[in-house]
């Protein structure tokens, strides 16, 4: 399948800094990618869908102004995470689909944990 | 809204047996259902797909069933072995757009 890669694996920042997450469709060009959200033993909430070129669509109850997206390429788009507080600790993940394929399949990236102390 | 569920927050199983993994939705707008395996700290693997027009979809030991009438879906797994001891995911889409995720089912499948 389509190989999507997250960077990095896992981060620790310190209260009130920013923190960028990238995702990479490798072998594909995503015009859309996905940002999810999981906290332990919960399901993935989705926060928001990035489109190349123009605005990102923020799911209800997301903080577009915390969680900054940007799409700037169609390989590319990042989550920065801004002025993290403790309670942005969590596991989030990245997913783009190959528009080459007839399905609704997308893949994933490997994840980030952020850990903000 | 849980738009799409997942009722059995665990599920054991012996090697060699079969797995049976269900979930049931709720919105008659998904026309694409999907199955995700998904280890701890790690981002979900795909794993085999329906569409609505269909009822079955095999691939290998993994075979997805759709019950449209119902809003059910099921993942058989034949045979289970330790290795598939992982969280499923059913994931639910509207015309190829967003994916809506259940809860997840962890399965245990012990030697």
């Amino acid at each position: 399948g389509a190989v999507v890669s997250q960077h990095p694996s896992r981060v620790i920042c310190k209260s009130g800094t920013s923190v960028k997450i990238e995702c990479r469709s490798l072998d594909f060009q995503a015009t859309t990618m996905f940002w999810y959200r999981q906290f332990p033993k919960q399901s993935l909430m989705l926060m928001a869908t990035s489109n190349e070129g123009s605005k990102a669509t923020y799911e209800q109850g997301v903080e577009k102004d915390k969680f900054l997206i940007n799409h700037a390429s169609l390989t590319l788009s990042t989550l920065t995470v801004t002025s993290a507080h403790p309670e942005d600790s969590s596991f989030y993940i990245c997913s783009a689909r190959d528009p080459a394929l007839s399905g609704a399949e997308a893949f994933f990236g490997q994840g980030t944990r952020l850990t903000v102390v | 809204d849980q738009q799409v569920k997942q009722n059995s927050p665990s599920l054991s199983v012996q090697e060699g047996r079969i797995s049976i993994l269900n979930c049931d939705y709720t919105n008659s707008m998904f026309d694409y259902f999907l199955w995700y395996k998904k280890y701890p700290a790690e981002g979900p693997t795909f794993l085999i797909s329906i569409s609505s027009i269909k009822d079955k979809n095999e691939d290998g030991r993994f075979t997805v069933f759709l019950n449209k009438s119902a809003k059910h879906l099921s993942l058989h797994i034949v045979p289970s072995q330790p290795g598939d001891s992982a969280v499923y995911f059913c994931a639910a889409s509207d015309r190829g757009s967003r994916l809506t995720f259940g809860e997840g089912t962890q399965l245990t499948v012990n030697p």
